[in-house]
């Protein structure tokens, strides 16, 4: 099972619809979470940390179960500037993890 | 530009040449990462400094691998008798060292390698 899991998508939404992913992480002592976003040929980007009681930014919404081990985005109210890839990223003590990303495109 | 800066952003080399990549990242950051990401696929951890100390290597990071942050500022990555399946894009992050869950990393703008 690798370490990090998400679906690839792509995920084809039109503009103003609700998106969320999934990402599910495979070791239990992992200690913080993070979405980072990632345009195409450009380095990734801090989108949010998520916290065990969930957090919100704006449209974005993030969440965590430790006992289910997963994360999750929610992103409400889609714009075409959304397009991207979302990577999921798990740390542990010292090793950072990141997953394959879900690639999002906003539809006009 | 007071972001991570990395050089060069592209480098083409032929099997079995040695190349060195560098990193300086923000300048009040105490820790500093190296990824690798190829086509489809999320970045890579392969190592990670706080300060000058090298804390983590990855098991992708083979003995032709080699990192140094010789004064806890910039950082280079060395890859010797390079191979076909190293192209790819190298990514330095770097980040102000506060506790685990408050950590940023700030990414560069990466360094494309192809390996002909």
């Amino acid at each position: 099972r690798k370490e990090v899991e998400q679906d690839p998508g792509p995920f084809n939404v039109p503009e103003g619809a609700t998106v969320a992913f999934n990402c599910t992480y495979s070791n239990s002592a992992s200690q913080s979470f993070f979405w980072y976003r990632q345009d195409c040929r450009k380095e990734p980007k801090l989108l949010m940390s998520v916290y065990s009681s969930g957090n919100e930014d704006g449209r974005f919404t993030a969440q965590l179960n430790r006992a289910s081990q997963y994360i999750s985005l929610l992103i409400r109210d889609s714009k075409l500037s959304d397009s991207a890839t979302y990577l999921c990223v798990v740390r542990g003590y010292q090793k950072v993890t990141f997953g394959i990303g879900t690639k999002l495109q906003v539809i006009p | 530009d007071t972001g991570v800066s990395q050089n060069p952003r592209h480098k083409i080399t032929k099997r079995g040449q040695n190349v060195t990549f560098r990193c300086d990242p923000i300048s009040e950051h105490n820790r500093l990462y190296w990824y690798r990401q190829t086509l489809g696929q999320g970045p890579e951890f392969l190592t990670y400094f706080q300060n000058e100390a090298q804390l983590e290597k990855s098991r992708l990071l083979s003995d032709r691998f080699s990192a140094e942050r010789p004064k806890g500022s910039f950082s280079t990555l060395e890859i010797q008798r390079t191979e076909q399946g190293d192209s790819a894009m190298y990514l330095c992050a770097s980040s102000l060292g506060l506790a685990v869950y408050q950590e940023t990393q700030y990414f560069g703008p990466g360094t494309r390698l192809l390996v002909l």
